[in-house]
Protein backbone atom coordinates (compact mmCIF):
# COMPACT_ATOMS: atom_id res chain seq x y z
CA UNK A 1 0.00 0.00 0.00
CA UNK A 2 0.93 3.65 -0.05
CA UNK A 3 3.61 4.95 2.67
CA UNK A 4 3.73 9.02 3.55
CA UNK A 5 7.14 9.77 4.91
CA UNK A 6 6.90 13.99 6.51
CA UNK A 7 9.17 16.02 7.46
CA UNK A 8 10.75 17.54 9.66
CA UNK A 9 8.77 16.35 13.04
CA UNK A 10 9.75 19.79 14.38
CA UNK A 11 9.78 23.37 12.95
CA UNK A 12 10.15 26.17 14.70
CA UNK A 13 10.62 29.56 12.98
CA UNK A 14 10.02 33.38 14.02
CA UNK A 15 6.76 35.57 12.68
CA UNK A 16 7.89 36.45 9.22
CA UNK A 17 9.92 34.04 8.14
CA UNK A 18 9.05 31.17 5.74
CA UNK A 19 8.24 27.63 6.83
CA UNK A 20 8.42 24.38 4.38
CA UNK A 21 7.55 20.90 5.28
CA UNK A 22 8.08 18.01 2.68
CA UNK A 23 6.09 14.89 2.32
CA UNK A 24 7.32 12.11 -0.13
CA UNK A 25 5.21 8.91 -1.31
CA UNK A 26 5.64 5.41 -2.84
CA UNK A 27 2.72 4.77 -4.64
CA UNK A 28 3.20 6.34 -8.31
CA UNK A 29 -0.58 5.89 -8.49
CA UNK A 30 -1.53 8.49 -6.22
CA UNK A 31 -2.95 11.26 -7.51
CA UNK A 32 -4.43 13.86 -4.96
CA UNK A 33 -2.29 15.20 -2.44
CA UNK A 34 -4.26 17.09 0.60
CA UNK A 35 -2.77 19.74 3.58
CA UNK A 36 -4.05 19.63 6.64
CA UNK A 37 -3.56 21.95 9.63
CA UNK A 38 -4.92 20.73 13.44
CA UNK A 39 -5.28 22.64 16.44
CA UNK A 40 -4.98 21.45 19.54
CA UNK A 41 -8.30 19.52 20.55
CA UNK A 42 -10.12 19.73 16.92
CA UNK A 43 -9.96 17.86 14.05
CA UNK A 44 -7.94 18.36 10.64
CA UNK A 45 -8.99 21.23 8.72
CA UNK A 46 -8.23 21.60 4.92
CA UNK A 47 -6.20 24.13 4.16
CA UNK A 48 -4.71 23.68 0.62
CA UNK A 49 -4.71 20.32 -2.05
CA UNK A 50 -3.26 19.61 -5.48
CA UNK A 51 -3.89 17.32 -7.73
CA UNK A 52 -1.32 15.32 -9.83
CA UNK A 53 -1.94 17.24 -13.07
CA UNK A 54 -0.31 20.33 -11.52
CA UNK A 55 3.00 21.31 -10.34
CA UNK A 56 2.11 24.13 -8.21
CA UNK A 57 -0.80 25.73 -6.61
CA UNK A 58 -1.15 28.69 -4.28
CA UNK A 59 -3.68 30.38 -1.99
CA UNK A 60 -2.97 33.46 -0.29
CA UNK A 61 0.50 33.07 2.47
CA UNK A 62 0.67 28.99 1.15
CA UNK A 63 1.92 27.34 -1.50
CA UNK A 64 1.79 23.38 -2.33
CA UNK A 65 4.24 22.04 -4.77
CA UNK A 66 4.41 18.89 -6.89
CA UNK A 67 7.30 16.60 -8.06
CA UNK A 68 5.53 13.84 -9.78
CA UNK A 69 9.04 12.11 -11.11
CA UNK A 70 10.87 12.27 -7.52
CA UNK A 71 7.50 11.30 -5.91
CA UNK A 72 7.52 14.28 -3.57
CA UNK A 73 5.24 17.31 -2.19
CA UNK A 74 6.04 20.40 -0.04
CA UNK A 75 3.93 22.91 1.79
CA UNK A 76 5.39 26.76 1.23
CA UNK A 77 3.76 28.81 4.08
CA UNK A 78 5.31 32.33 3.74
CA UNK A 79 5.25 35.74 6.34
CA UNK A 80 4.42 32.99 9.51
CA UNK A 81 2.28 34.26 11.64
CA UNK A 82 1.86 33.09 15.66
CA UNK A 83 -2.05 32.23 14.37
CA UNK A 84 -0.03 29.55 12.13
CA UNK A 85 1.25 27.30 15.01
CA UNK A 86 -0.08 24.05 14.50
CA UNK A 87 0.44 20.75 13.75
CA UNK A 88 0.45 20.08 9.44
CA UNK A 89 -0.53 16.65 7.84
CA UNK A 90 0.27 15.72 4.38
CA UNK A 91 -2.18 13.02 2.49
CA UNK A 92 -2.19 10.99 -0.20
CA UNK A 93 -4.84 8.91 -2.03
CA UNK A 94 -5.65 7.53 -5.53
CA UNK A 95 -8.55 9.57 -5.93
CA UNK A 96 -11.28 7.84 -8.83
CA UNK A 97 -14.69 9.65 -10.18
CA UNK A 98 -17.53 9.81 -7.76
CA UNK A 99 -15.64 11.08 -4.75
CA UNK A 100 -15.23 8.05 -2.50
CA UNK A 101 -11.61 7.23 -3.25
CA UNK A 102 -10.18 10.64 -2.70
CA UNK A 103 -11.17 9.98 1.13
CA UNK A 104 -8.89 7.28 1.44
CA UNK A 105 -5.98 8.73 2.47
CA UNK A 106 -2.84 7.52 3.61
CA UNK A 107 -1.34 10.64 6.35
CA UNK A 108 2.22 11.46 6.74
CA UNK A 109 3.23 11.58 10.76
CA UNK A 110 2.97 15.56 10.99
CA UNK A 111 4.91 18.39 11.57
CA UNK A 112 4.43 20.36 15.30
CA UNK A 113 5.04 23.87 13.71
CA UNK A 114 5.60 26.84 16.09
CA UNK A 115 5.85 30.23 15.04
CA UNK A 116 7.70 33.04 17.81
CA UNK A 117 6.19 36.27 18.14
CA UNK B 1 -25.04 24.20 9.25
CA UNK B 2 -22.72 22.19 11.79
CA UNK B 3 -20.73 19.63 9.49
CA UNK B 4 -19.83 16.57 11.09
CA UNK B 5 -21.04 16.20 14.67
CA UNK B 6 -19.05 13.15 16.97
CA UNK B 7 -20.59 11.92 20.12
CA UNK B 8 -19.10 11.59 22.69
CA UNK B 9 -15.77 14.02 22.50
CA UNK B 10 -14.57 12.20 25.57
CA UNK B 11 -14.56 8.40 27.02
CA UNK B 12 -12.99 6.13 28.99
CA UNK B 13 -13.64 2.35 29.04
CA UNK B 14 -12.35 -0.50 30.81
CA UNK B 15 -10.94 -3.32 28.72
CA UNK B 16 -13.48 -5.59 27.58
CA UNK B 17 -16.46 -3.05 27.75
CA UNK B 18 -18.39 -2.38 24.45
CA UNK B 19 -19.15 1.55 23.19
CA UNK B 20 -20.40 3.41 19.99
CA UNK B 21 -19.24 6.16 18.46
CA UNK B 22 -21.75 8.30 17.17
CA UNK B 23 -21.39 10.56 13.99
CA UNK B 24 -23.55 12.38 11.73
CA UNK B 25 -23.19 15.36 8.92
CA UNK B 26 -25.52 17.86 7.59
CA UNK B 27 -23.89 18.35 4.13
CA UNK B 28 -25.95 15.64 2.24
CA UNK B 29 -22.32 14.17 1.61
CA UNK B 30 -22.69 10.31 0.58
CA UNK B 31 -19.03 9.15 1.81
CA UNK B 32 -17.86 8.80 5.13
CA UNK B 33 -15.30 7.56 7.36
CA UNK B 34 -13.40 6.63 10.37
CA UNK B 35 -10.09 7.36 11.25
CA UNK B 36 -8.03 7.39 14.07
CA UNK B 37 -5.11 9.45 15.13
CA UNK B 38 -1.86 8.02 17.04
CA UNK B 39 0.91 10.24 18.59
CA UNK B 40 3.58 10.01 15.84
CA UNK B 41 1.49 8.06 13.34
CA UNK B 42 -0.73 10.15 11.36
CA UNK B 43 -4.72 9.17 11.02
CA UNK B 44 -5.40 5.78 9.71
CA UNK B 45 -8.46 4.63 8.38
CA UNK B 46 -10.49 1.95 10.17
CA UNK B 47 -13.59 1.72 7.93
CA UNK B 48 -15.14 3.62 4.96
CA UNK B 49 -18.87 3.73 3.54
CA UNK B 50 -19.42 4.82 0.00
CA UNK B 51 -23.12 5.08 0.26
CA UNK B 52 -25.66 4.47 2.62
CA UNK B 53 -26.01 0.46 2.80
CA UNK B 54 -22.47 0.01 2.08
CA UNK B 55 -19.59 -0.41 4.23
CA UNK B 56 -15.68 -1.09 3.72
CA UNK B 57 -12.97 -1.80 5.41
CA UNK B 58 -10.04 0.63 5.43
CA UNK B 59 -6.26 -0.04 6.76
CA UNK B 60 -6.48 -1.02 10.58
CA UNK B 61 -10.81 -2.37 10.36
CA UNK B 62 -9.54 -5.52 13.38
CA UNK B 63 -11.63 -4.98 16.60
CA UNK B 64 -14.43 -2.05 15.26
CA UNK B 65 -17.42 -3.04 13.70
CA UNK B 66 -19.45 -0.11 12.14
CA UNK B 67 -22.99 1.07 10.63
CA UNK B 68 -24.06 2.71 8.10
CA UNK B 69 -27.58 4.14 9.39
CA UNK B 70 -28.78 6.59 7.13
CA UNK B 71 -27.21 8.76 4.50
CA UNK B 72 -26.35 11.22 7.50
CA UNK B 73 -25.14 8.99 10.41
CA UNK B 74 -22.31 6.83 10.37
CA UNK B 75 -21.44 4.66 13.95
CA UNK B 76 -18.05 2.86 15.09
CA UNK B 77 -18.30 -0.01 17.26
CA UNK B 78 -16.24 -1.32 19.85
CA UNK B 79 -17.32 -4.77 21.08
CA UNK B 80 -14.61 -5.68 23.49
CA UNK B 81 -12.38 -2.74 24.15
CA UNK B 82 -8.75 -3.30 24.11
CA UNK B 83 -6.06 -0.88 25.95
CA UNK B 84 -4.64 -0.77 22.19
CA UNK B 85 -7.75 1.10 20.89
CA UNK B 86 -7.00 4.21 23.07
CA UNK B 87 -6.62 6.50 20.27
CA UNK B 88 -8.34 10.16 19.25
CA UNK B 89 -11.10 8.70 16.74
CA UNK B 90 -12.55 10.77 13.76
CA UNK B 91 -14.77 10.71 11.52
CA UNK B 92 -14.83 12.63 8.09
CA UNK B 93 -17.44 13.43 4.86
CA UNK B 94 -16.57 13.64 1.63
CA UNK B 95 -18.22 16.59 -1.51
CA UNK B 96 -18.65 14.41 -4.21
CA UNK B 97 -18.17 17.14 -6.57
CA UNK B 98 -15.24 19.31 -4.72
CA UNK B 99 -14.15 15.81 -3.78
CA UNK B 100 -12.81 17.58 -0.39
CA UNK B 101 -12.62 16.05 2.96
CA UNK B 102 -14.40 17.48 5.98
CA UNK B 103 -13.30 16.01 9.61
CA UNK B 104 -15.19 15.78 12.92
CA UNK B 105 -13.75 17.58 16.01
CA UNK B 106 -13.08 13.77 17.22
CA UNK B 107 -14.03 11.29 20.37
CA UNK B 108 -10.78 10.89 22.62
CA UNK B 109 -11.30 7.36 23.87
CA UNK B 110 -9.44 5.54 26.49
CA UNK B 111 -9.30 2.08 27.12
CA UNK B 112 -7.75 1.08 30.93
Amino acid sequence: GENVEQHPSTLSVQEGDSAVIKCTYSDSASNYFPWYKQELGKGPQLIIDIRSNVGEKKDQRIAVTLNKTAKHFSLHITETQPEDSAVYFCAASMGSAGGTSYGKLTFGQGTILTVHP
Amino acid sequence: NAGVTQTPKFQVLKTGQSMTLQCAQDMNHNSMYWYRQDPGMGLRLIYYSASEGTTDKGEVPNGYNVSRLNKREFSLRLESAAPSQTSVYFCASIHRVTEKLFFGSGTQLSVL
